[in-house]
């Protein structure tokens, strides 16, 4: 069965500086994997998915995310953070053929001003 | 257009009281998938719809149903509510059950409470 790993509860950084949160994830298979980002009180919103092609996925909000198979690792990058991205992120990993699609914990962002 | 939206938004039950949700799906969907959302479990697949056939369940007790109608809106029931079942439940649509390949879209959640 899938799962994934998202190591890190909360996150602070600094508005401007640099961001990755970290996921990892299980499954035998080959893996979709997915970034939602969820604001308080609101539902998730896709930010960007994997399928299959170039390691490096460009994603809505200035965000990208790197899938590494040697350390079964789909971490979120963004160069730049900006206080409207503070917000929950959730790291996913679905299946082929149907929609059950399995989360991680998340990780929660505090952007400082 | 119009993205996926839930009713009620807001919901309070006491123990052993049943509860309806909906979701409408956005326009041209035909499936759609419910998840519960908790502080303790975090995201959790329930099921998922499509053409009025459940296609996949999680593991949840018998308490929790679902069904669809012929225009793609849904429900989800839950009988004998436990205090356990407070949680934000949300609903996601998508073309057709496609798997990862078909993006899900995600409605802003009913917040149950129950007491």
């Amino acid at each position: 069965a899938q799962s994934v790993t998202q190591p890190d509860i909360h996150i602070t950084v600094s508005e401007g500086a640099s961001l990755e949160l970290r996921c990892n994830y299980s499954y035998g298979a080959t893996p979709y994997l997915f970034w939602y980002v969820q604001s308080p009180g609101q539902g998730l919103q896709l930010l960007l998915k994997y399928f299959s092609g170039d390691t490096l996925v460009q994603g809505i909000k200035g965000f990208e995310a790197e899938f590494k198979r040697s350390q079964s690792s789909f971490n979120l990058r963004k160069p730049s953070v900006h206080w409207s991205d503070a917000a929950e992120y959730f790291c996913a990993v679905g299946k082929y053929n149907n929609n059950d699609m399995r989360f991680g914990a998340g990780t929660r962002l505090t952007v400082k001003p | 257009k119009a993205g996926v939206t839930q009713t009620p938004r807001y919901l309070i039950k006491t123990r052993g009281q049943q509860v309806t949700l909906s979701c409408s799906p956005i326009s041209g969907h035909r499936s759609v998938s419910w998840y519960q959302q908790t502080p303790g479990q975090g995201l959790q697949f329930l099921f998922e719809y499509f053409s009025e056939t459940q296609r996949n369940k999680g593991n949840f007790p018998g308490r929790f149903s679902g069904r669809q109608f012929s225009n793609s809106r849904s429900e989800m029931n839950v009988s004998t509510l436990e205090l356990g079942d407070s949680a934000l439940y949300l609903c996601a649509s998508s073309l057709s059950p496609g798997g990862a390949q078909e993006t899900q879209y995600f409605g802003p959640g009913t917040r149950l409470l129950v007491l």
